[in-house]
C-alpha cells in the first residue's frame, strides 16, 4: 500500500508562471513531510520541510502548503525557472522514527522557456 | 570529495551472482541510510545506521541483502543470488546524526541491472 501518493506523473508549465505539485499521504502518524528535487543522474537533494504543527513553511520561491485533515500537502514554485526542471519528491517521516523516510513515485516538472 | 559517494556508478551482473554497493558518507556524518528506487517507483527504505547503534534492517526485502558499516564510516550493501527484481537504482545517504528530522544528502546511486 501506498502511505505517499503523487497522483501526478509529470507537469510541465510556462516560465514565469507558478508551479503546482501536490501530495497525498494516508498514514495519521506522519508528523514530517519534505520535498526533494532530483535531476537525471544525480542523487536527490533537500528542497523544503514542514513539521505537522504548521501549515506553511516558505523559503525564497518555493513555499510548502499542509492541510492535515486532508492529509494532503503542496508545493508551490513561483516564480517558475527552467533550471526547476526535475522530479519532485514528496517524502514523509512519523515520530518515533523520523529517520525513516516514506517517499512517493514523484513528479516529473517541466518548466518550457 | 565533499558529497556522499557511491561505487560503482552502473553493474551489470547476471542472475544468481553476488554484488557489493559502496558507500563512502560525507566525512563526520554518523547516519547512513540505503534507498533504492525501482523503475517507476518512489524510493524505498532499506536500511539505517547510526553509530555504534544497532542498524535499523527493517527495509531489506529478504535475507539475500545485507549491509555492515565498517569503522563508523563506509558501508557496503551485499546482495546475494541477485534477481531479476533486485535490478533498481541503490542509493545512499548521510546525515549528521543524533537529531530529529535531520537533512540527508544523497549519492548519486549505483544503478544495478540483473539480467
Amino acid at each position: 500500500d501506498q502511505q505517499v501518493k503523487q497522483n501526478s506523473p509529470s507537469l510541465s508549465v510556462q516560465e514565469g508562471r507558478i508551479s503546482i505539485l501536490n501530495c497525498d499521504y494516508t498514514n495519521s502518524m506522519f508528523d514530517y513531510f519534505l520535498w526533494y528535487k532530483k535531476y537525471p543522474a544525480e542523487g536527490p537533494t533537500f528542497l523544503i520541510s514542514i513539521s505537522s504543527i504548521k501549515d506553511k513553511n516558505e523559503d525564497g520561491r518555493f513555499t510548502v502548503f499542509l492541510n492535515k485533515s486532508a492529509k494532503h500537502l503542496s508545493l508551490h514554485i513561483v516564480p517558475s525557472q527552467p533550471g526547476d526542471s526535475a522530479v519532485y519528491f514528496c517524502a514523509a517521516s512519523a515520530l518515533g522514527s523520523n529517520y525513516k523516510l516514506t517517499f512517493g513515485k514523484g513528479t516529473l516538472l517541466t518548466v518550457n522557456p | 570529495g565533499a558529497g556522499v559517494s557511491q561505487s560503482p556508478s552502473n553493474k551489470v551482473t547476471e542472475k544468481g551472482k553476488d554484488v557489493e554497493l559502496r558507500c563512502d558518507p560525507i566525512s563526520g556524518h554518523t547516519a547512513l541510510y540505503w534507498y533504492r528506487q525501482s523503475l517507476g517507483q518512489g524510493l524505498e527504505f532499506l536500511i539505517y545506521f547510526q553509530g555504534n547503534s544497532a542498524p535499523d534492517k527493517s527495509g531489506l526485502p529478504s535475507d539475500r541483502f545485507s549491509a555492515e558499516r565498517t569503522g563508523g564510516s563506509v558501508s557496503t550493501l551485499t546482495i546475494q543470488r541477485t534477481q531479476q527484481e533486485d535490478s533498481a537504482v541503490y542509493l545512499c545517504a548521510s546525515s549528521s546524526g543524533g537529531r530529529t528530522n535531520e537533512k540527508l544528502f544523497f549519492g548519486s546511486g549505483t544503478q544495478l541491472s540483473v539480467l
